[in-house]
C-alpha cells in the first residue's frame, strides 16, 4: 500500500540556518514525488516534482530509492519560507490519485 | 491564467442535510480531483473525474458522490451529512493524469 510520512509536524530554524524537512514513503514500484506548499491564506501549491531535477526557491530534493525517502532542502533558509509542507507520492494502478503526507509546519525565525 | 476556482468557500449545514461543492478546473484542463482535509487527518484523495468519467475513488462511503460535466466543471455531493464531514475540501485539476494537479481555494463545510 501507498504510504508517505513525514516525521515532523512541527520544525523551526533561524533565518540563514540550513533547513531539511523529511519525507518518507513506501511503494512497491517506481513513484512520483511532489513537494507541495501552502503559505498563510494561500491555496496549496506544487514547489517541486522529483522527474524536473529543478530547484525552486532554493528547496532541493533528491528521491532516494534505497532509502525511500525524498528529503526537501535548502542550505538557508528565509523567513517566508515558513509555510506548512506537504510531501507527495503517485504512481501504479492509481495514476492520478495523490497520496498526501500529514504536512510539516516550518517556521523561520528572524 | 485564471486558476482553479471553487464555490461556495463555507458552507454550513446540519447533520442529516445534503451538500454541494463546485469546481471549475483551469482552462483545458480536463482531470479534476477532489480532497477533503479534515482537521488532523490531512489530505485525503475523494474522486477523480475525467473526459466526464469516475476514474478512481478513495475510501470514503458511497454518500460521497460527484459528476463532471461536459464543461469539465465538477460537484461533489455529499448526502446524509454526519459531523465528521466537517472539513476543508479542495478540487485540483490537471491536463491528464500524470501532470502537475493545481489546486483550489478550497471550501469549507461545517456540519452542525
Amino acid at each position: 500500500a501507498q504510504r508517505v510520512t513525514q516525521p515532523e509536524k512541527l520544525l523551526s530554524v533561524f533565518k540563514g540556518a540550513p533547513v531539511e524537512l523529511k519525507c518518507n514513503y513506501s511503494y512497491s514500484g517506481s513513484p512520483e514525488l511532489f513537494w507541495y506548499v501552502q503559505y498563510s491564506r494561500q491555496r496549496l501549491q506544487l514547489l517541486l516534482r522529483h522527474i524536473s531535477r529543478e530547484s525552486i526557491k532554493g528547496f532541493t530534493a533528491d528521491l532516494n530509492k534505497g532509502e525511500t525517502s525524498f528529503h526537501l532542502k535548502k542550505p538557508f533558509a528565509q523567513e517566508e519560507d515558513s509555510a506548512m509542507y506537504y510531501c507527495a507520492l503517485r504512481g501504479g494502478s492509481t495514476l492520478g490519485r495523490l497520496y498526501f503526507g500529514r504536512g510539516t509546519q516550518l517556521t523561520v525565525w528572524p | 491564467e485564471a486558476g482553479v476556482t471553487q464555490s461556495p468557500t463555507h458552507l454550513i449545514k446540519t447533520r442529516g442535510q445534503q451538500a454541494t461543492l463546485r469546481c471549475s478546473p483551469i482552462s483545458g484542463h480536463t482531470s479534476v480531483y477532489w480532497y477533503q482535509q479534515a482537521l488532523g487527518l490531512g489530505l485525503q484523495f475523494l474522486l477523480w473525474y475525467d473526459e466526464g468519467e469516475e476514474r478512481n475513488r478513495g475510501n470514503f462511503p458511497p454518500r460521497f458522490s460527484g459528476r463532471q460535466f461536459p464543461n469539465y466543471s465538477s460537484e461533489l455531493n455529499v448526502n446524509a451529512l454526519e459531523l465528521e464531514d466537517s472539513a476543508l475540501y479542495l478540487c485540483a485539476s490537471s491536463w491528464d493524469r500524470e501532470e502537475t494537479q493545481y489546486f483550489g481555494p478550497g471550501t469549507r463545510l461545517l456540519v452542525l
